[in-house]
């Protein structure tokens, strides 16, 4: 299927600052866009996701957006904590429940 | 609970070898899936079974061959791997194939391959 474009690469923040991942995609029959974050030796998490019949949901700290128009989603943390750090990964569904990966955002948050 | 178990956490086998990696959840998901991952990557799909039924193969090599016993349990076989199949193999299930389900991972099997 066609990529998901993950940006950026690397972001470092402050403890409680925010930190805000951007992905854009080319395919508008996806409609639904989940976000997980992996730490260092585990599995893949699902923390949120999204689906093309709303524009944001939130859930305690992480919310994520969602333009289908300009075909773009992003994840949004606030007042981030140590214990984010992590490797975020995007996705979009394809046809079924296939997944499609952005390449990953390595997430530092400095205290 | 949204738990899904792999075993063995780690593994390390030469070239000539059979193992089997395993995976289980007991959420009544019927879609369970194989993918693998590099360092630095994301997951790449490998297997999907759909109702015990193998529904997707991307093209992956037969020296992988994949096995679903029941709806809680799959199986990857593994034999004459190369060196370069050596990467972090994640299991995930959902509850059907045929609709965007959220898709649970498991903590994954550490494979090198000497």
């Amino acid at each position: 299927g066609e990529n998901v474009e993950q940006h950026p690469s690397t972001l470092s923040v402050q403890e409680g600052d925010s930190a805000v991942i951007k992905c854009t995609y080319s395919d508008s029959a996806s409609n639904y866009f989940p976000w997980y974050k992996q730490e260092l030796g585990k599995g893949p998490q699902l923390i949120i996701d999204i689906r093309s019949n709303v524009g944001e949901k939130k859930d305690q700290r992480i919310a994520v957006t969602l333009n289908k128009t300009a075909k773009h989603f992003s994840l949004h943390i606030t007042e981030t904590q140590p214990e984010d750090s992590a490797v975020y990964f995007c996705a979009r569904g394809e046809y079924g429940n296939k997944l499609v990966f952005g390449a990953g955002t390595i997430l530092r948050v400095k205290s | 609970d949204t738990e899904v178990t792999q075993t063995p956490k780690h593994l390390v086998m030469g070239m000539t070898n059979k193992k089997s990696l395993k995976c289980e959840q007991h959420m009544g998901h019927r879609a369970m899936y194989w993918y693998k991952q590099k360092a630095k990557k994301p997951p790449e799909l490998m297997f999907v079974y759909s109702y015990e039924k193998l529904s997707i193969n991307e093209s992956v090599p037969s020296r992988f061959s994949p096995e679903c016993p029941n709806s809680s349990l799959l199986n990857l076989h593994l034999h004459a791997l190369q060196p370069e199949d050596s990467a972090l193999y994640l299991c995930a299930s959902s509850l059907s194939f045929d609709r965007e389900h959220e898709q649970y991972f498991g903590p994954g099997t550490r494979l090198t391959v000497t």
